[in-house]
């Protein structure tokens, strides 16, 4: 399995465009998360889902993100419109929930988004 | 969940032992103890898992105590290459697990 896949690595945007974060999870992981990680704040949960169903959004700064995942294989975060203080490294990760204490998280490399 | 207190950062020297301690005063019956690694420009990585006693895996060994209110992780004979932020995190995990992360402890390791 080639892991977690995010994808861009990196996103330079404009104040008040839409960006779109993509993450591709581990075939067969049921649980997948969203992490935002700056210098100021370090390693934040926005959001995260367990069977395709978001459980828990108290993480999710604003309106302005939100989080989908359409399917077992794909999940996106929005930011619209973005700000520059959403600039940050953005983690998603996933992790096989439910196996009795067996919750490896593994994570993607990343995106970094940088808000002009 | 239960909310963990670790130092905010630790020097050390190639070759010898480092222990970080976690304090998790307010564990759960049910909560597993976990540690990460995050090496800069990276995600963080699963270092070892344990719910009691004495775990060990190639990389390192956690110890926890009787009473389960805190936990060491213990890198033998460290190298340059462990320099990275070492996270401890406490959860239920069965089940709608909530990985939630603290401020981790920043290791430098000194040639």
């Amino acid at each position: 399995d080639a892991g977690v896949i995010q994808s861009p690595r990196h996103e330079v945007t404009e104040m008040g465009q839409e960006v779109t974060l993509r993450c591709k999870p581990i075939s067969g992981h049921n649980s997948l998360f969203w992490y935002r990680q700056t210098m100021m704040r370090g390693l934040e949960l926005l959001i995260y889902f367990n069977n395709n169903v978001p459980i828990d959004d108290s993480g999710m700064p604003e309106d302005r993100f939100s989080a989908k995942m359409p399917n077992a294989s794909f999940s996106t975060l929005k930011i619209q419109p973005s700000e520059p203080r959403d600039s940050a490294v953005y983690f998603c990760a996933s992790s096989l929930s439910g196996a009795g204490g067996n919750t490896e998280a593994f994570f993607g490399q990343g995106t970094r988004l940088t808000v002009v | 969940l239960a909310k963990t207190t670790q130092p905010i950062s630790m020097d050390s020297y190639e070759g010898q032992e480092v222990n970080i301690t976690c304090s998790h005063n307010n564990i759960a019956t049910n909560d597993y103890i976990t540690w990460y690694q995050q090496f800069p420009s990276q995600g963080p990585r699963f270092i070892i898992q344990g719910y009691k006693t004495k775990v060990t895996n190639e990389v390192a060994s956690l110890f926890i105590p009787a009473d389960r209110k805190s936990s060491t992780l213990s890198l033998p004979r460290v190298s340059l290459s462990d320099t990275a932020v070492y996270y401890c995190l406490v959860g239920d995990f069965f089940g709608n697990e909530k990985l939630t992360f603290g401020t981790g402890t920043r290791l430098t390791i000194i040639p």
